[in-house]
């Protein structure tokens, strides 16, 4: 069965600075990848998505994240933080097929003025 | 374009008793997943909704059951509530069963059984 394991439960990070939020997940086979983001007292919100194709994705609010198929690896980044970014945020995987979404235990994401 | 919606925001419950929790679907989607999110934890997969059948079952006990619609609504059922079933239930849905396909996520019920 797939996992998802997301290295670091809390990143604390000034305004204005890049962040890196890194997702592992357990099996090589073929598979979608997810990030998203919750607010507080909010449900989940999808940032972005890999499906296929070119292993650098694009999402909302300026976010990208890089699939990397040999380090079974789907981290996530933004070049410059904002106060707004503050959040928790999941990483969340399911084999090719109709399988449901295993996410991680999330991260906490603290953007420091 | 009203997305996911879940009602009630809250609820309390004491031990042994049952609940029921809803949720209506985003406008053209006839797939819905419930998921339970523990404090400080990611959400875990409940089980999966399509055509008014559960299509596919995570890792929970049958006191957990749930029901679809004609019109795409769901509820999630608990009987027998334990401490432990203390937890954010969440909601999504989506354009059809395939793991491709993005799951809108409604806000969420909070249950706290005392």
């Amino acid at each position: 069965a797939q996992s998802v394991t997301q290295l670091d439960s809390q990143v604390p990070v000034f305004e204005e600075a890049p962040v890196e939020l890194r997702c592992n997940y357990s099996s090589s086979v073929s598979v979608y990848l997810f990030w998203y983001v919750q607010y507080p007292n909010q449900g989940l919100q999808l940032l972005l998505k890999y499906l296929s194709g070119s292993t650098l994705v694009k999402g909302i609010n300026g976010f990208e994240a890089e699939f990397n198929k040999s380090q079974t690896s789907f981290h996530l980044r933004k070049p410059s933080v904002h106060i707004s970014d503050t959040a928790e945020y999941f990483c969340a995987v399911s084999d090719k097929g109709n399988t449901p979404l295993v996410f991680g235990k999330g991260t906490r994401l603290s953007v420091i003025a | 374009d009203a997305g996911v919606t879940q009602s009630p925001t809250h609820l309390i419950k004491t031990r042994g008793q049952q609940v029921t929790l809803r949720c209506s679907p985003k406008s053209g989607h006839d797939t819905v997943s419930w998921y339970q999110q523990a404090l400080g934890q990611g959400p875990q997969f409940i089980f999966q909704y399509y055509e008014e059948e559960e299509r596919q079952r995570g890792n929970f006990p049958d006191r957990f059951s749930g029901h679809q619609f004609p019109n795409y609504s769901s509820e999630l059922n608990v009987n027998a509530l334990l401490l432990g079933d203390s937890a954010l239930y969440l909601c999504a849905s989506s354009l059809s069963p395939s793991g491709a396909e993005t799951q809108y996520f409604g806000p969420g019920t909070r249950l706290l059984v005392l």
